[in-house]
Order: structure tokens, then C-alpha cells, then sequence
């Protein structure tokens, strides 16, 4: 089964604060996804990636940064955090397929005070 | 606008009972729809997945259809445990492949109670 771990689990920060979300897949897949998560909301996608070095844009990339360093670990930056950002962050991996899976991290909660 | 909507939005129910959700949605192509729980705190666990124009899937209490021109699909619980009390959240793919996009909808939160 696809293991996704994400740190931290919890933070909190300041308004225009600096903020790195860490995700790392274990499992060798390809694509690997941030999305935030808002009460009454689906989960939106943020950023995606199809591997080392390639990123592209989701739905709501506005004031989020992403990085992916390793086919293992992607990265969601937070430069200038504002209280809007306020969300649950989840990563999330996937193999190309034809009806992929997405295998997802426990979350990150961020408060931006 | 939102192009996957569930109902209800929560539910309360005694364990033993049984229970069904609901899911309408607009998206176009559709070409899967997997059923997620998300226990509170945690992230989302895959329960099943309907490929076919009319389609039915079954997972132990859990029991899945899905009718592709009615773009509609339902996910009954059966004799619900306490350990069922999550969020349950239907997930429509526009595409087979990870290259297409997910259209989450905002869940529908189940409480079992003794």
C-alpha cells in the first residue's frame, strides 16, 4: 500500500510568516499533488507534479509556492502567509493508470494567525 | 460552481442501522467515481471505485452504484459500527488517468451513535 507522510501535522504562524509543507511518497510514484481542504469545500488542488523537477498549476495557486526535489518528496511554500491560507493541506500520490488512485497524507493543519 | 454535490451533509444514525448517500454531479467527461472516508483528523482512504455507464460495486457493509446519464451516484452503508462515523467524501475523474482532474465534493459527515 502506498505510503504518504507529510510534516508537520500542526502549525501555526504569523501573518507573513514564511511556511515549508513537507510531503514524501515511498512508493515510487510519479505524481504526486497538494490540495487544501475548507469546511463546506472539496478539496481543492493547488499544485501538482509529474516528477523531479516539474511542477504545474492547479485550481487555487494563488500566494502558494511548490517544489518537487525528488521523485520521493514535494514541498508547498508559503511566503508570505495570510490568514486566508488558514486550510488543511493534503498531499497526495499517484501512478499513472487507468483509473489512478490517488493515495493521500494525514494532512497538515495550518493556522495563520 | 460546484460540479459535485452530496447529500446529506451529515447524518446521524444508531449503529445496526443501514444508511445511503447520495452524490449528484455535473462534470463532463466523468469518467470514474471513487468513494473516499476520511476519518476525522486523517486523510482520505479509497472504498471503492465505479468505472461503467451503470454500475455497482460492493466492498463488504459497504455497497456502491452508479448511473452515468443520470450523473448520480449512491454509497449505502450497511448495519453501520461506530467505527463508520467519519466523512465520506465521492470523488468524480474527468479522465483514466492521472493526468485528468479530480472534482472532490465537500463530504457527507456520518455519525453512528450507540
Amino acid at each position: 500500500e502506498a505510503a504518504v507522510t507529510q510534516s508537520p501535522r500542526n502549525k501555526v504562524t504569523v501573518t507573513g510568516g514564511n511556511v515549508t509543507l513537507s510531503c514524501r511518497q515511498t512508493n515510487s510514484h510519479n505524481y504526486m499533488y497538494w490540495y487544501r481542504q475548507d469546511t463546506g469545500h472539496g478539496l481543492r488542488l493547488i499544485h501538482y507534479s509529474y516528477g523531479a523537477g516539474n511542477l504545474q498549476i492547479g485550481d487555487v495557486p494563488d500566494g502558494y509556492k511548490a517544489t518537487r526535489t525528488t521523485q520521493e518528496d514535494f514541498f508547498l511554500l508559503l511566503e508570505l502567509a495570510s490568514p486566508s491560507q488558514t486550510s488543511l493541506y493534503f498531499c497526495a500520490s499517484s501512478d499513472v493508470g487507468q483509473v489512478s488512485e490517488q493515495f493521500f497524507g494525514p494532512g497538515t493543519r495550518l493556522t495563520v494567525l | 460552481k460546484t460540479q459535485v454535490e452530496q447529500s446529506p451533509q451529515s447524518l446521524v444514525v444508531r449503529q445496526g442501522e443501514n444508511c445511503v448517500l447520495q452524490c449528484n454531479y455535473s462534470v463532463t467527461p466523468d469518467n470514474h467515481l471513487r468513494w473516499f472516508k476520511q476519518d476525522t483528523g486523517k486523510g482520505l482512504v479509497s472504498l471503492t471505485v465505479l468505472v461503467d455507464q451503470k454500475d455497482k460495486t460492493s466492498n463488504g457493509r459497504y455497497s456502491a452504484t452508479l448511473d452515468k446519464d443520470a450523473k448520480h451516484s449512491t454509497l449505502h452503508i450497511t448495519a453501520t459500527l461506530l467505527d463508520d462515523t467519519a466523512t465520506y467524501i465521492c470523488v468524480v475523474g474527468d479522465r483514466g488517468s492521472a493526468l485528468g482532474r479530480l472534482h472532490f465534493g465537500a463530504g457527507t459527515q456520518l455519525i453512528v451513535i450507540p
